[in-house]
C-alpha cells in the first residue's frame, strides 16, 4: 500500500511528557499537513510544508508544538510538556497543491 | 472558520439516493467546493470537487446551484458501506494549503 503511514497509531502518555508522531506521506508528493481532530469536531489545520519549508502555521500551534520535514521527506510533529488538551487525533495528509488531499489513519494521542 | 453550513445529520435507506445539502452563500468567484467524507476511525477521504458545473465521478455527483451559493451531493445507490461524516468545504484550487473543515453531516445508511 502507497498511501500515507502514521507512527504510532495510539499513544498514552502522561501530562508534562513529550510525544513525538511520525507521517510519512505518497512519495511523490511535495505538500505535507498537520491537521488535528478532537471528538465530535471536523479536523483543524495545524501546519503545512511544501517540500522541507514551513509555510503556514496556524495559531493553534503553540510554542509547545514543533513540526519539521527534513529533507522534504517525512514530517515529524513534536508536543512538548503535554496537556489533557492536547488529547486527539493527530492526521497527516500530502498532496500536490492541486485539489485533493490524501490522509493518513491517523494517531490518537491521550494525555492521562 | 468554515465557509459552509450543512444539516448535522441525514439517514438514507440502502439502495437509494442519498442527497447532502450545503450552503455557501459567501464563497468568492474562484473558489471551488470540494466534498470529503470519514469513515468512523479513519482519516477524510476525497469525494469530488467542482467550481459552477455539475460534475461526476465513481463516487458521486455534484450539483452546484447557478448562483453557486448552494451544493448538493448525491450518491446515486447509498450502500451501509457510505455511512460516514460527510464534509463540504470550500478553497482555492491552485493554492490548497489548507482545508477548513465544519462539523459536517453525519450520514447514517440503514438496512
Amino acid at each position: 500500500d502507497t498511501g500515507v503511514s502514521q507512527d504510532p497509531r495510539h499513544k498514552i502518555t502522561k501530562r508534562g511528557q513529550n510525544v513525538t508522531f511520525r507521517c510519512d506521506p505518497i512519495s511523490e508528493h511535495n505538500r505535507l499537513y498537520w491537521y488535528r481532530q478532537t471528538l465530535g469536531q471536523g479536523p483543524e489545520f495545524l501546519t503545512y510544508f511544501q517540500n522541507e519549508a514551513q509555510l503556514e502555521k496556524s495559531r493553534l500551534l503553540s510554542d509547545r508544538f514543533s513540526a519539521e520535514r527534513p529533507k522534504g521527506s517525512f514530517s515529524t510533529l513534536e508536543i512538548q510538556r503535554t496537556e489533557q488538551g492536547d488529547s486527539a487525533m493527530y492526521l497527516c495528509a500530502s498532496g500536490q497543491g492541486r485539489y485533493e488531499q490524501y490522509f493518513g489513519p491517523g494517531t490518537r494521542l491521550t494525555v492521562t | 472558520d468554515a465557509k459552509t453550513t450543512q444539516p448535522p445529520s441525514m439517514d438514507c435507506a440502502e439502495g437509494r439516493a442519498a442527497n447532502l445539502p450545503c450552503n455557501h452563500s459567501t464563497i468568492s468567484g474562484n473558489e471551488y467546493v470540494y466534498w470529503y467524507r470519514q469513515i468512523h476511525s479513519q482519516g477524510p477521504q476525497y469525494i469530488i470537487h467542482g467550481l459552477k458545473n455539475n460534475e461526476t465521478n465513481e463516487m458521486a455527483s455534484l450539483i452546484i446551484t447557478e448562483d453557486r451559493k448552494s451544493s448538493t451531493l448525491i450518491l446515486p445507490h447509498a450502500t451501509l458501506r457510505d455511512t460516514a461524516v460527510y464534509y463540504c468545504i470550500v478553497g482555492e484550487s491552485y493554492n490548497t494549503d489548507k482545508l477548513i473543515f465544519g462539523t459536517g453531516t453525519r450520514l447514517q445508511v440503514f438496512p
